[in-house]
């Protein structure tokens, strides 16, 4: 049972234009969702993350927007660079308002973002 | 300085085997993970501790037996490799577990040590 779903495995953007990378959720009990990135042969990263009593979040270039009622939470970069180029990883876990949650995170499969020059 | 940092990053080796993966972090953190990410690309926790205690134990083969000596270091001992086992596995830890004002829930992740069963 896939609780995080991020329904695109790739994604191609022209330089300088803006990436949307999407995620779907399941659990409405997920109330802390985290974005990571991922180059080849080395450990996803974390980049940003949203709590459920906002519906969006801003760091730089990146921006996390959440619709609860969709149960999506999408990243948009903007503008894309070449550097940017990497798996993106959407993360969710419960218990960051309740507390007790144990960082357990549960990850979609990602989705590889391409930006080409 | 590499902040989780395992070994080996790559293990090949025969099915029945015995293998270990060593994870160790410098950064001070209370929290070990071990996440397997498969071929599908997903990438699943395995086992959680919390100063030295296990907290997360998934649905994992009990080939698998998890060993935290201290806080900085959570070990992967692996009995009877199966063909299945292939995999990257990736330690990660964090500063305390979820929720709690400044807690971002942020993991920190190795690099990575991927095992091919033949």
């Amino acid at each position: 049972d896939q609780q995080v779903k991020q329904n695109s495995p790739s994604l191609s953007v022209q330089e300088g234009r803006i990436s949307i990378l999407n995620c779907d959720y399941t659990n409405s009990m997920f109330d802390y969702f985290l974005w990571y990135k991922k180059y080849p042969a080395e450990g996803p990263t974390f980049l940003i993350s949203i709590s459920s009593i906002k519906d969006k979040n801003e760091d730089g270039r990146f921006t996390v927007f959440l619709n609860k009622s969709a149960k999506h939470l999408s990243l948009h970069i903007v503008p894309s660079q070449p550097g940017d180029s990497a798996v993106y990883f959407c993360a969710a876990s419960v218990g960051r308002i309740l507390t007790g949650g144990g960082n357990k995170l549960t990850f979609g499969t990602g989705t590889q973002l391409k930006v080409e020059l | 300085d590499t902040a989780v940092s395992q070994t080996p990053k790559y293990l090949v080796t025969q099915m029945g085997n015995d293998k270990s993966i060593k994870c160790e972090q410098n950064l001070g953190h209370d929290t070990m993970y071990w996440y397997k990410q498969d071929s599908k690309k997903f990438l699943k926790i395995m086992f959680s501790y919390n100063n030295k205690e296990l907290i997360i134990n998934e649905t994992v083969p009990n080939r698998f037996s998890p060993k935290s000596p201290d806080k900085a270091h959570l070990n992967l001992h692996i009995n009877s490799l199966e063909l299945g086992d292939s995999a990257v596995y990736f330690c990660a830890s964090s500063l305390g577990l979820a929720g709690g004002l400044g807690n971002t829930g942020e993991l920190f992740f190795g690099e990575g040590s991927r095992l091919t069963v033949l």
